[in-house]
C-alpha cells in the first residue's frame, strides 16, 4: 500500500560528494515537493514541481537542484554536499483530493 | 511570518489522559493534514480534513474552516503515542507546516 517511496531511509555522505535523493509516487500525481526538516525550524520547502520537466524554487533552494524527467519520479540533487545539509529530507506528492508523504531520508554529511 | 501555528510546542501527559493539540492557519486551504513522526522515524499521515471531524481509533481530528482552526485529540493516551505531531495545510499549490508538537506520554 506504499504510495510515496523515498529511495533511502538513512544516508551518510562525505563533504563534496554529489548526492541524489529519489522519490517515486504511484498515484499519477502532478505535484511533487521536497522539504527538509531541522530542529526548531520545522519543514521548509526546497523545490517543487507541477509537471514533468517543470520545477519551481521553494524557500531554501540554495545548494540544491531537482529533476523531474518522469511524472512518477522527483529527484533532489546536492551538487556538492556540505555539512549544513545534514538533515531529514521529506518528499510529498499531491493532487486534488489527496496528499501523501514519503517516510523521509535522514542524510548525514561528514 | 508563520502561515501555520501549533500549540503547545511541548506536551507531557500521564498515561490515560485526554490530549488536545491545536493548529491555527492564516491561508486559504484545500485540506489540512495531521502528521505523526516518531523519534528517528518517518512521517505518517494520520488525517486529511477539509471539513468537520474524523475519527480513527483513539484519535479524533476536527476542523473549523471559518475560524481557520483544527484540533487533534487523543483519548486514553498511551506511551506509544509519544511522537511529534505536525499540522500541515495544503493551499492547492503547496503545503505549509507547523513546527510540530512534541508529545511525551509517561506510564
Amino acid at each position: 500500500d506504499v504510495k510515496v517511496t523515498q529511495s533511502s531511509r538513512y544516508l551518510v555522505k562525505r563533504t563534496g560528494e554529489k548526492v541524489f535523493l529519489e522519490c517515486v509516487q504511484d498515484m499519477d500525481h502532478e505535484n511533487m515537493f521536497w522539504y527538509r526538516q531541522d530542529p526548531g525550524l520545522g519543514l521548509r520547502l526546497i523545490y517543487f514541481s507541477y509537471d514533468v520537466k517543470m520545477k519551481e524554487k521553494g524557500d531554501i533552494p540554495e545548494g540544491y537542484s531537482v529533476s523531474r524527467e518522469k511524472k512518477e519520479r522527483f529527484s533532489l540533487i546536492l551538487e556538492s554536499a556540505s555539512t549544513n545539509q545534514t538533515s531529514m529530507y521529506l518528499c510529498a506528492s499531491t493532487q486534488e483530493g489527496g496528499a501523501f508523504f514519503g517516510q523521509g531520508t535522514r542524510l548525514t554529511v561528514v | 511570518k508563520n502561515e501555520v501555528e501549533q500549540s503547545p510546542q511541548n506536551l507531557t501527559a500521564q498515561e490515560g489522559e485526554f490530549i488536545t493539540i491545536n493548529c491555527s492557519y492564516s491561508v486559504g486551504i484545500s485540506a489540512l493534514h495531521w502528521l505523526q513522526q516518531h523519534p528517528g522515524g518517518g512521517i505518517v499521515s494520520l488525517f486529511m480534513l477539509s471539513s468537520g471531524k474524523k475519527k480513527h481509533g483513539r484519535l479524533i481530528a476536527t476542523i473549523n474552516i471559518q475560524e481557520k482552526h483544527s484540533s487533534l485529540h487523543i483519548t486514553a493516551s498511551h506511551p506509544r503515542d509519544s511522537a511529534v505531531y505536525i499540522c500541515a495545510v495544503n493551499t492547492g499549490n503547496q503545503f505549509y507546516f507547523g513546527t510540530g508538537t512534541s508529545l511525551t506520554v509517561i506510564p
